[in-house]
């Protein structure tokens, strides 16, 4: 069955250092998007991305995020400048489509630990 | 602003029934959908609603009525398995998920 993957499953960071996150979504879905959830916390929308540009994007996307799509499979999430509390779960997800009720398939997500 | 409001924490018996009850108010509806998620673990798809009415699917079935902003999941014959939490998530005017905090659901022999 096919599935979205990511890697790192785990990063550890210091403060202030850049970070990529690899997302390789499902084959054959056209929408792509990341959440976090900070732990214990709820899961909050990031960015979804469509024939390679931005759709929509939270408050939390600020100018520290950037979303790519570099060749035909990876997603990449990158933070610029990392802070303490960006230290989370980052989950990737991607659909077929992007109205009423397509499902989105999760990753595994990366946890990501900022010191 | 738009909310999401689910139960924190229940706790059920094995081989019982369980009805997990989300409200929502946010811009627009576009659907709602219950995940699964195992703790340390990615969201799972579990069901989707976007008419009002009963939606079955094995042992869980999720019920929607947009009149109340009203959901609930029925999970039946549970098992130790179905320890987890129980996410409901509402897809806004801009198709945008908007996610409850969870109910994590506790099974007890």
């Amino acid at each position: 069955e096919p599935e979205v993957t990511q890697t790192p499953s785990h990063q550890v960071t210091q403060m202030g250092q850049e970070v990529i996150l690899r997302c390789v979504p499902i084959s054959n879905h056209l929408y792509f998007y990341w959440y976090r959830q900070i732990l214990g916390q709820k899961v909050e929308f990031l960015v979804s991305f469509y024939n390679n540009e931005i759709s929509e994007k939270s408050e939390i996307f600020d100018d520290q995020f950037s979303v790519e799509r570099p060749d035909g499979s990876n997603f990449t999430l990158k933070i610029r400048s990392t802070k303490l509390e960006d230290s989370a779960m980052y989950f990737c997800a991607s659909s077929e489509g992007y109205r009423v009720g397509n499902e989105q398939f999760f990753g595994p997500g990366t946890r990501l630990t900022v010191l | 602003g738009q909310n999401i409001d689910q139960p924190t924490e229940m706790t059920a018996t094995e081989g019982a029934i369980v009805q997990i009850n989300c409200t929502y108010q946010t811009s627009g509806f576009n659907g709602l959908f219950w995940y699964q998620q195992h703790a340390g673990e990615a969201p799972t798809f579990l069901s989707y609603n976007v008419l009002d009415g009963l939606e079955e699917k094995g042992r869980f079935s999720s019920f929607l009525s947009r009149s109340k902003g009203y959901s609930y999941l029925l999970l039946k014959e549970l098992q130790m398995k179905d320890s987890a939490s129980y996410l409901c998530a509402v897809k806004d005017s801009n198709y945008q998920l908007i996610w409850g905090a969870g109910t994590k659901l506790i099974i007890k022999p």
